[in-house]
This record gives structure tokens, C-alpha cells and sequence, in this order.
């Protein structure tokens, strides 16, 4: 069973540019999280949905936005980019939540911001 | 405002002997507590969680123990293993949130041989 693929796996933006980052869940996941990781911060929500509407939104600014395709597969987006968006970015699909909240997590797409 | 804290940032022990990672909470409303194992270059991979309803869950060498009154959890590993020497992640489930997670910031767990 294939895993939680994510790309790019590693890009470099400046300020002020928009970023995309692409997310596909495992066969059969219909949820779809996402995560920022910065040093010293842990993983941060961003957004989760699920059969294409955000049902749960994190504490980030409107800059950060997402989407899900009727596929399941997610679409996540920063516009504007500030060199404090420079972090790994992660993934996480399961069926529907999860009972036990347990998420499948991609490798993640690592953003660097200059 | 971190609601979920793991104050040890790194942690070594020998092969064989017991690791014990600690993490603190302060949100109530916390119904499901994971753990998370992350090693570089890879996504975290789930290793063990417990329901607020329970006090201890074991998983063969894991065991989370859960201290609702002093808002303590706890992952031991017993014996630890040099594979296990990984960052690993407390997480916490919000009441009805289905995937939104709170994470704490991780304690590194090295293990010598």
C-alpha cells in the first residue's frame, strides 16, 4: 500500500512569492491534515479536510490556504511568503479522522524562504 | 500558549535499560493522547495512544501510562533498542476534532550501545 506522497520535496522561494504544496493520502483516506514544523515549535495544524471541505483550521494567518480535489488529494498554499514560513511541511492522511486521531504522515515538503 | 510540553528536549540511555519520555498537558478538553516516533528525513509514524478514559495501554515494548489529575503522560520503552533512538512526539486530541493534533516539540532519544 502506498504511503503519503508529497511535492516537491525540497523548494526555494523569496519573500513575497506564493508556494503550492501538493499532497496525495493513502488509497482509501479521505482525510487530509496539515502540519508546519518549525525548530522549537514542535508541528503546528494548519488545516484538515475531509471529501473536499476544511473541517478543522488551525491558528495561521489567511495567507495559508488549502484545498482538496475530489480524489482526496490536497493542495496547500502560502502566498506572500515571510521568511518565517521557512519550515517542513507535512502531511497526514487517515480514513475518516481516525478514532484514535492516528495519521498517516508524508515525508514532507521542506520550504525555504529568502 | 504551548498546551502540550515535552521539557526534555534529548535523552540517552544505554541498550537494555528502560527509556521514559515525559510530557505535560494543560487543556481538559484532551480526549485522545498519541505518540509519535520521527526519524530524519522521514514523516512521523504513529506508535501508541490511550483514551482519557484509560490509565495505561501497552503495545509490546511500549507502554503509555496517563495521569489525568497531574495531566502526565508518560512513554516507556522497555528494553530500549539503538533503532529506537528517534525524536519522539507527544500528541494530543482535541474533544471532537477528529485530526486537529497539538504536538509538543519533541524529546530526542539517542541509545548507546
Amino acid at each position: 500500500k502506498a504511503g503519503v506522497t508529497q511535492t516537491p520535496r525540497y523548494l526555494i522561494k523569496t519573500r513575497g512569492q506564493q508556494v503550492t504544496l501538493s499532497c496525495s493520502p493513502i488509497s482509501g483516506h479521505r482525510s487530509v491534515s496539515w502540519y508546519q514544523q518549525t525548530p522549537g515549535q514542535g508541528l503546528q495544524f494548519l488545516f484538515e479536510y475531509f471529501s473536499e471541505t476544511q473541517r478543522n483550521k488551525g491558528n495561521f494567518p489567511g495567507r495559508f490556504s488549502g484545498r482538496q480535489f475530489s480524489n482526496s488529494r490536497s493542495e496547500m498554499n502560502v502566498s506572500t511568503l515571510e521568511l518565517g514560513d521557512s519550515a517542513l511541511y507535512l502531511c497526514a492522511s487517515s480514513l475518516s479522522g481516525g478514532a484514535a486521531g492516528e495519521l498517516f504522515f508524508g515525508e514532507g515538503s521542506r520550504l525555504t524562504v529568502l | 500558549d504551548q498546551q502540550v510540553k515535552q521539557n526534555s528536549p534529548s535523552l540517552s540511555v544505554q541498550e537494555g535499560r528502560i527509556s521514559i519520555l515525559n510530557c505535560d498537558y494543560t487543556n481538559s478538553m484532551f480526549d485522545y493522547f498519541l505518540w509519535y516516533k520521527k526519524y530524519p528525513a522521514e514523516g512521523p509514524t504513529f506508535l501508541i495512544s490511550i483514551s482519557s478514559i484509560k490509565d495505561k495501554n501497552e503495545d509490546g515494548r511500549f507502554t503509555v501510562f496517563l495521569n489525568k489529575s497531574a495531566k502526565h503522560l508518560s512513554l516507556h520503552i522497555v528494553p530500549s533498542q539503538p533503532g529506537d533512538s528517534a525524536v519522539y512526539f507527544c500528541a494530543a486530541r482535541h474533544t471532537g476534532t477528529a485530526s486537529k493534533l497539538t504536538f509538543g516539540t519533541g524529546t530526542r532519544l539517542q541509545v548507546t550501545l
